[in-house]
């Protein structure tokens, strides 16, 4: 059963434009939700995360927003840039487990 | 700080074989969680230990085990193994003690069974 959903599995962008990553998720108890990313070869690396008692959480050019009435959290990457081409995993934890996505595969055009 | 080591980083194996794999955390961290990557699946959660214990387990058969050691290392074992066993099995560490600690991923295992 999976509890967190990335519906895109890819998503194209041209360089300095916007990226926008949703997804979502069914189980109410998560209470804290993160955003990694992985490049081919090596293991995932932590990006962003926001608290379920959040609505938004900016770092730099990443912002994450989460709509806890809808179930869902987006990941906005403004300017996108080259090197931000990975696979996203978007992932939610409860209990001391992180439930994953299944992932986006991001590319950015030059 | 040193980050996560797995070792080994590839395997081969035959169906019905079983094999160990292990996980150095960073320094200071006492939480290993282990992972199930497939393509198109994401990341499959396998369990969680802290402090030697077992805290948290995923939806996978026995034939997955683990264990943690009092230097917070951990092993994961596959025993009987199947052809659909083939993935990347990746451990992440963090410091356990709070709910939203940032976990860190080794490089990964990629194991493939034959």
């Amino acid at each position: 059963d999976q509890q967190v959903k990335q519906n895109s599995p890819s998503l194209s962008v041209q360089e300095g434009r916007i990226s926008i990553l949703n997804c979502d998720y069914t189980n109410s108890m998560f209470d804290y939700f993160l955003w990694y990313k992985k490049y081919p070869a090596e293991g995932p690396t932590f990006l962003i995360s926001i608290s379920s008692i959040k609505d938004k959480n900016e770092d730099g050019r990443f912002t994450v927003f989460l709509n806890k009435s809808a179930k869902h959290l987006s990941l906005h990457i403004v300017p996108s840039q080259p090197g931000d081409s990975a696979v996203y995993f978007c992932a939610a934890s409860a209990d001391y487990k992180l439930s994953f996505g299944a992932g986006t595969t991001v590319t950015v055009r030059a | 700080k040193a980050g996560v080591t797995q070792t080994p980083r590839y395997l081969i194996k035959t169906r019905g074989q079983q094999v160990t794999l292990s996980c150095s955390p960073i320094s200071g961290h006492r939480s290993v969680s282990w992972y199930q990557q497939t393509p198109g699946q994401g990341l499959q959660f396998l369990f969680e230990y802290f402090s030697e214990t077992q805290r948290n387990k995923g939806n996978f058969p026995g034939r997955f085990s683990g264990r943690q050691f009092s230097n917070s290392r951990s092993e994961m074992n596959v025993s009987t193994l199947e052809l659909g066993d083939s993935a990347l099995y990746l451990c992440a560490s963090a410091s356990g003690l709070h709910q939203d600690n940032e976990q860190f991923f080794g490089p990964g295992t990629r194991l493939t069974v034959l």
